[in-house]
């Protein structure tokens, strides 16, 4: 399973734009890169999964560059309750399970 | 159900004694995880259900950690003799192949203190 890196905590204000890259530079071809949020005292929630380029739904995008060996969660305009531990997933289906494997994440800290 | 669905949401037990935690996932979902999760901690895969079947149980730290799942629907975590190292949340997550590509839906959690 590809090991993924990201910063431990980042700082943000209320409206800017917040850009979280991971690492995974032995990514593997069939593996794709989802991005997962939690709050305290909740489960995870998906917000977003890519394999390639751009994907962007209501609530984030994410790029991934030609070589898909890091990627980029980017979230417009957050808000106070932005503020949680986001998740970068590396992982693919092996034939037998899709066990993904959940790193430390980054604490984002959004303030006034 | 709408979600997934764990209970109890918290439990206390004595050391020494068994716990169960049930986990209903989401109707019609094929595959089910088991996930621990430690104060401040990132999250700890323990076990993945396809069906009924356990095809990857290698994240259970011990003998005294086994799971089911029947009706390929409800499954149980069962903790023999928990120690004061078991105290976690315990998450489950289910998806709707086992490809998993349309991501996981965690329950809230089962939070275990072991006193």
């Amino acid at each position: 399973l590809a090991k993924t890196t990201q910063p431990i905590s980042m700082d943000s204000y209320e409206g800017q734009e917040v850009n979280i890259t991971c690492s995974h530079n032995n990514i593997a071809t069939n593996d794709y890169i989802t991005w997962y949020q939690q709050f305290p005292s909740q489960g995870p929630r998906f917000i977003i999964q890519g394999y390639k380029t751009k994907v962007t739904n209501e609530v984030a995008s994410l790029f991934i560059p030609a070589d898909r060996k890091s990627s980029t969660l980017s979230l417009p305009r957050v808000s106070l309750s932005d503020t949680a531990v986001y998740y970068c997933l590396v992982g693919g289906y092996t034939g037998t399970a899709s066990k993904l494997t959940f790193g430390t994440g980054t604490r984002l800290q959004v303030t006034l | 159900g709408a979600g997934v669905s764990q209970s109890p949401s918290n439990k206390v037990t004595e050391k020494g004694k068994d716990v169960e935690l049930r986990c209903d996932p989401i109707s019609g979902h094929t595959a089910l995880y088991w996930y621990r999760q430690s104060l401040g901690q990132g999250l700890e895969f323990l076990i993945y259900f396809q069906g009924n079947s356990a095809p990857d149980k290698s994240g259970l730290p011990s003998d005294r950690f086994s799971a089911e799942r029947t009706g390929g629907s409800v499954s149980t975590l069962t903790i023999q003799r928990t120690q004061q190292e078991d105290s976690a949340v315990y998450l489950c997550a289910s998806s709707l192949e086992v490809t998993g590509y349309y991501g996981y839906t965690f329950g809230s959690g089962t939070r275990l203190t072991v006193v």
